[in-house]
């Protein structure tokens, strides 16, 4: 079983819509969690750390599930520019790679 | 621009070849990571540095790969005898704490090509 697994996608989205994507880790020690996005060619970007409480930053919504090992990302009312690749980073202490395991991300395409 | 640096951007090379990439990392960070991302795939990670110690290194870090980060400040990846299996994009990352899996800052990466 991958570490990380996200589902590749594409999601074809018509621009407004809210999308949302899940993402499965198998290390239950595994302690923080983030989502990154990353444009085509480009460098991922650290689009938001996930909380167990949940949190929320504009149209952007994270959940953290610790007894399902998974974590959420919801896009409210999607922009064109939403558009990209959304990777799933995990942190397991110990894990080596001062511990953050990368997803191989889901590709986003917000269709107008 | 107080962001992560990488030079080159882009850099292609003959198979058997050896490349230097360098990577300056946020001044306040006293972390410095490098990762290896191939089309279709997440960043991987090979090594990493608290100052000037590298800490951690990957099994995909075969033994023609090199880091060093001598003053704890930029660090350069060395890979010598190129293969074609090397083409990939090298990613730096930053980051500003001793704690593990805080987050983490990319550079614009040098895409490598071996012919």
């Amino acid at each position: 079983r991958k570490e990380v697994e996200q589902d590749p996608g594409p999601f074809n989205v018509p621009e407004g819509a809210t999308v949302a994507f899940n993402c499965t880790y198998s290390n239950s020690a595994s302690q923080s969690f983030f989502w990154y996005r990353q444009d085509c060619r480009k460098e991922p970007k650290l689009l938001m750390s996930v909380y167990s409480s949940g949190n929320e930053d504009g149209r952007f919504t994270a959940q953290l599930n610790r007894a399902s090992q998974y974590i959420s990302l919801l896009i409210r009312d999607s922009k064109l520019s939403d558009s990209a690749t959304y990777l799933c980073v995990v942190n397991t202490p110990g894990g080596g790679a001062d511990g953050l395991t990368f997803g191989k991300g889901t590709h986003l395409i917000i269709q107008p | 621009d107080t962001g992560v640096s990488q030079d080159p951007r882009h850099k292609i090379t003959k198979r058997g070849q050896n490349v230097t990439f360098r990577c300056d990392p946020i001044s306040e960070h006293n972390r410095l990571y490098w990762y290896r991302q191939t089309l279709g795939q997440g960043p991987e990670f090979l090594t990493y540095f608290q100052n000037e110690a590298q800490l951690e290194k990957s099994r995909l870090l075969s033994d023609r790969f090199s880091a060093e980060r001598p003053k704890g400040s930029f660090s350069t990846l060395e890979i010598q005898r190129t293969e074609q299996g090397d083409s990939a994009m090298y990613l730096c990352a930053s980051s500003p704490s001793v704690a593990g899996g805080n987050e983490q800052y990319f550079g614009p990466g040098t895409r490598l090509t071996v012919t």
